[in-house]
């Protein structure tokens, strides 16, 4: 069975101050890794989706990094508008068609 | 493009009612999804399809059934619902080698 496990389960952050936030996963064969941003009230927005292990993806403040036992998202200098939860999802298998998300991580910057 | 359309958006059920969720896109998607995320927790699915006529469970179908006679319209029903149904449903598209985009949700109390 698919597991993914996010880390830390929430995290507060002064403004400018970088930090990582851990996904590890457990799959057979893995077809993706996806990072998702999700705001109070809304459904989960599309931000990476990593392929193999060494890959990196970057948009603006935001980098994710993928091995073949987990995935890091950092967020350098993050500002108060990056606050939101971020989920990791994994597909795997032959077809590859369903996502196994993790419990995902709340960020809170503050000023 | 509207994207992933859900309907509607709040809803308050009494145990033993039913009711039909609605879901539409307008990208010609041939892969939908269903999810259900419990507060503080992840997504889990609960059904997808592959193609209009073609659906299979997910990790928590009891409870649900969904059909897909159209590429544009997936609801999912509820038939008799219980308090262990009340949670925040996603439903997701996305077509082949492409991530899932999500709509709102819908948020479903059922008293």
């Amino acid at each position: 069975e698919d597991q993914v496990t996010q880390s830390p389960e929430a995290l507060r952050l002064q403004e400018g101050e970088s930090s990582s936030l851990n996904c590890s996963y457990t799959v057979s064969g893995l077809r993706g890794l996806f990072w998702y941003r999700q705001d109070p009230g809304k459904g989960p927005e599309f931000l990476f989706t990593l392929y193999s292990a060494g890959e990196e993806k970057e948009k603006e403040r935001l980098k994710a990094t993928l091995t073949k036992k987990e995935s890091f998202l950092h967020i350098t200098a993050p500002k108060p508008e990056d606050s939101a939860t971020y989920l990791c999802a994994v597909a795997a298998g032959a077809a590859g068609n369903k996502l196994t998300f993790g419990g995902g991580t709340r960020v809170l910057v503050k000023p | 493009n509207a994207g992933v359309t859900q309907t509607p958006k709040f809803r308050i059920l009494k145990i033993g009612q039913s009711m039909t969720l609605q879901c539409t896109q307008d990208m010609n998607h041939n892969y939908m999804y269903w999810y259900r995320q419990d507060p503080g927790m992840g997504l889990k699915l609960i059904y997808y399809s592959v193609g209009a006529g073609i659906t299979d469970k997910g990790e928590v179908p009891n409870g649900y059934n969904v059909s897909r006679s159209t590429t544009e319209d997936f609801p999912l029903r509820l038939e008799l619902a219980a308090p262990s149904q009340t949670s925040v449903y996603f439903c997701a598209s996305r077509s082949s080698n492409q991530p899932q985009h999500f709509g709102d949700g819908t948020r479903l109390s059922i008293l």
